[in-house]
């Protein structure tokens, strides 16, 4: 079972800094935060993860929260491509064999 | 770079027939994951394979079966198809020898059960 909430969608203006927020208050001392990210039926998209520090990469930053029980990924400035379903993934990454289990996503939409 | 590859991109099947999907991960991968996407619906679960051996198992149903090569292609087959088998697969791969890697997805494969 998933082990995230997100919000069912959000809004943002295009050329604005999205934020999108993920709850996951059960999270264990190692696992850790995925975020990806679905475009409209192309397959699943890997955005940045973390495991307690803060983490930044050419897509976007993740703010994870001392007490990892919540996180925001925050994407700078969005533009009409990153329309999308984002996914907050919690996981157990020893060596690449834990599966990631998709909850519902958040479903950004960025407008013009 | 090179991407995980899927075949075909779309399949149309009747009821009760079989289906082979087809997935050729990002070389020097060793582990290959198949997910379900019904329309509307996240991402499922089905199966994973890591080294030829499978190595985790989802709500994957008795009619379906797969299997990882000696070169780490993997074979999702699909026997005695239903209208409700009609989804997006989609195959990610990744390394366990890189720490805390993230998994790439192919383009998937559009089946239409029909």
């Amino acid at each position: 079972d998933a082990k995230t909430t997100q919000p069912t969608s959000m809004d943002c203006a295009e050329g604005r800094a999205a934020n999108l927020p993920c709850n996951h208050s059960t999270i264990s001392g190692n696992e850790y935060v995925y975020w990806y990210r679905q475009i409209h039926s192309q397959g699943p998209q890997y955005i940045i993860h973390g495991l307690k520090n803060n983490e930044t990469n050419e897509m976007a930053s993740l703010i994870i929260t001392e007490d990892r029980k919540s996180s925001t990924l925050i994407l700078p400035h969005a533009t009409l491509r990153d329309t999308a379903v984002y996914y907050c993934i919690v996981t157990l990454t020893q060596g690449g064999s834990e599966k990631l289990v998709f909850g519902k996503g958040t479903k950004l939409t960025v407008n013009p | 770079a090179a991407g995980v590859i899927q075949s075909p991109r779309h399949l149309i099947k009747e009821k009760r027939e079989t289906a082979t999907l087809k997935c050729y991960p990002i070389p020097r991968h060793d582990t290959v994951y198949w997910y379900q996407q019904g329309p509307g619906q996240d991402p499922q679960f089905l199966i994973s394979f890591y080294e030829k051996m499978q190595s985790d198992k989802g709500s994957i149903p008795d009619r379906f079966s797969a299997q990882q090569f000696s070169d780490y292609h993997s074979e999702l087959n699909m026997s005695s198809l239903e209208l409700g088998d009609s989804a997006l697969y989609f195959c990610a791969s990744s390394s366990r020898q890189v720490a805390n890697p993230e998994a790439f997805f192919g383009q998937g494969t559009r089946l239409t059960v029909v």
